[in-house]
């Protein structure tokens, strides 16, 4: 089992749905949750973190964190095509020091 | 405003050339890092470092090393490129009082003929 999953996709949603991305991870001890959103070519871009369960909204972009099933999510509300890349889930594994692993991403296409 | 600096966006080398990548962060951040990235294998830690001449081993460090003699500088360096190292490399900091979040450079194309 990797220790950060994501689902590959690629994830399809229509222009104005919700988008939803996944990312599970196995180290019940892990503290810290971000979300990176990369274009194709470019490097990854930090838009989220979380460190506490329950949900953390930043304008079209929500972070869910439930540490009991170890999942943590990003909705996109309102999804726009320029949305579409591929998105990486990073976790601070327990004993990790200042490293991060990171999931395989999701690549999300938002259609016109 | 966080801002990672790499040297180079594209660059094409011969087998067995020398190669340098290098990183630049101009706020003072202690912990560097460089990725590779491969479709299909994701991000793959190279080599860390948490300090001034101080280094770690990442997942993959070999046909790599790594030199910081300066805070803000963190090369890489391959000692003999070969076709397999023909990869995106990204470089990334953690800023000073944060909290693992990394911030990444613009990435390096190398590809090694």
């Amino acid at each position: 089992q990797k220790e950060v999953e994501q689902n590959s996709g690629p994830l399809s949603v229509p222009e104005g749905a919700i988008a939803s991305l996944n990312c599970t991870y196995s180290d019940r001890g892990s503290q810290s949750f971000f979300w990176y959103r990369q274009y194709s070519g470019k490097s990854p871009e930090l838009i989220m973190f979380i460190y506490s369960n329950g949900d953390k909204e930043d304008g079209r972009f929500t972070a869910q964190l439930n540490k009991a099933s170890q999942y943590v999510s990003l909705l996109i509300r309102d999804s726009q095509p320029s949305d579409s890349a591929t998105y990486l889930c990073a976790v601070n594994l327990r004993n990790a020091g200042n490293m991060l692993t990171f999931g395989g991403g999701t690549r999300l296409m938002v259609k016109p | 405003d966080v801002k990672v600096t790499q040297s180079s966006r594209y660059l094409v080398k011969r087998t067995g050339e020398k190669v340098f990548l290098e990183c630049v962060q101009d706020m003072d951040h202690e912990n560097m890092f460089w990725y590779r990235q491969d479709p299909g294998l994701g991000l793959r830690l190279i080599y860390f470092s948490y300090d001034v001449k101080m280094k770690e081993k990442g997942d993959i460090p070999e046909g790599y090393s790594v030199s910081r003699e300066k805070k803000e500088r963190f090369s890489l360096i391959l000692e003999s490129a070969s076709t397999n190292q023909t990869s995106m490399y990204l470089c990334a900091s953690i800023p000073q009082g944060g909290k693992y979040e990394q911030y990444f450079g613009p990435g390096t194309r190398l590809t090694v003929t």
